[in-house]
């Protein structure tokens, strides 16, 4: 399975800034997922991110409030726009593995708004 | 609408003892389930799938069981280990697509 870094593992915000994430796979792969997991909740899906393409997002997710990039094949970036308290969550990336149906997950990024 | 649940939040078991965890499903279109295995400050991590088609899949100390009736699927770990203290998730996806649905996870305990 691919191995997958996050840029920054944690982080402290006040509300009304702006955090980019930056998700670094260490080989090519097609698709890039973003996920976010609110505290003590479970993991939900912000977008899928493709090279060359613009991002598909979920349903209540917009790319006003989380503009993705995907420069290239091993490389994505996640920005968490006019941040409010609520955005406060852990921000993982994941890809395909071998298996289509399979993702393999970053270690997530912290982010905390006050 | 919660198309995967997890409705035990938690187990504890003693070391040795089988853990099984439980999730049932809503959407008949999922045709591969997942189980993730999180620790704290960590990604998941893929642990062991199964196919709509099939019933069992068995990786090491690990087994699916799929029920397609009754739309359940558990998770059965034999023997089971203090390292396997986790949450645990069970997540699907739907025929043809790319994204995965979590259940809402479940804390295992595994006691000395």
């Amino acid at each position: 399975s691919a191995v997958i870094s996050q840029k920054p593992s944690r982080d402290i915000c006040q509300r009304g800034t702006s955090l980019t994430i930056q998700c670094q796979v260490d080989s090519q792969v097609t698709m890039m997922f973003w996920y976010r997991q609110q505290p003590g909740q479970s993991l939900t899906l912000i977008a899928t991110a493709n090279q060359g393409s613009e991002a598909t997002y979920e349903s209540g997710f917009v790319i006003d409030k989380f503009p993705i990039s995907r420069p290239n094949l091993t490389f994505s970036t996640l920005t968490v726009s006019n941040m409010s308290p609520e955005d406060s969550s852990i921000y993982l990336c994941s890809t395909s593995g071998g298996r289509a149906y399979e993702q393999y997950f970053g270690p997530g990024t912290r982010l905390t708004v006050t | 609408d919660q198309q995967v649940k997890q409705n035990s939040p938690s187990l504890s078991v003693q070391e040795g003892r089988i853990s099984i965890l439980n999730c049932d499903y809503t959407n008949s279109m999922f045709d591969y389930f997942l189980w993730y295995k999180k620790y704290p400050a960590e990604g998941p991590t893929f642990l062991i799938s199964i196919s709509s088609i099939k019933d069992k899949n068995e990786d090491g100390r690990f087994t699916v069981f799929l029920n397609k009736s009754a739309k359940h699927l558990s998770l059965h770990i034999v023997p089971s280990q203090p390292g396997d203290s986790a949450v645990y998730f069970c997540a699907a996806r739907k025929a043809a697509g790319n994204k995965l649905t979590f259940g809402g996870g479940t804390r295992v305990l595994v006691k000395p």
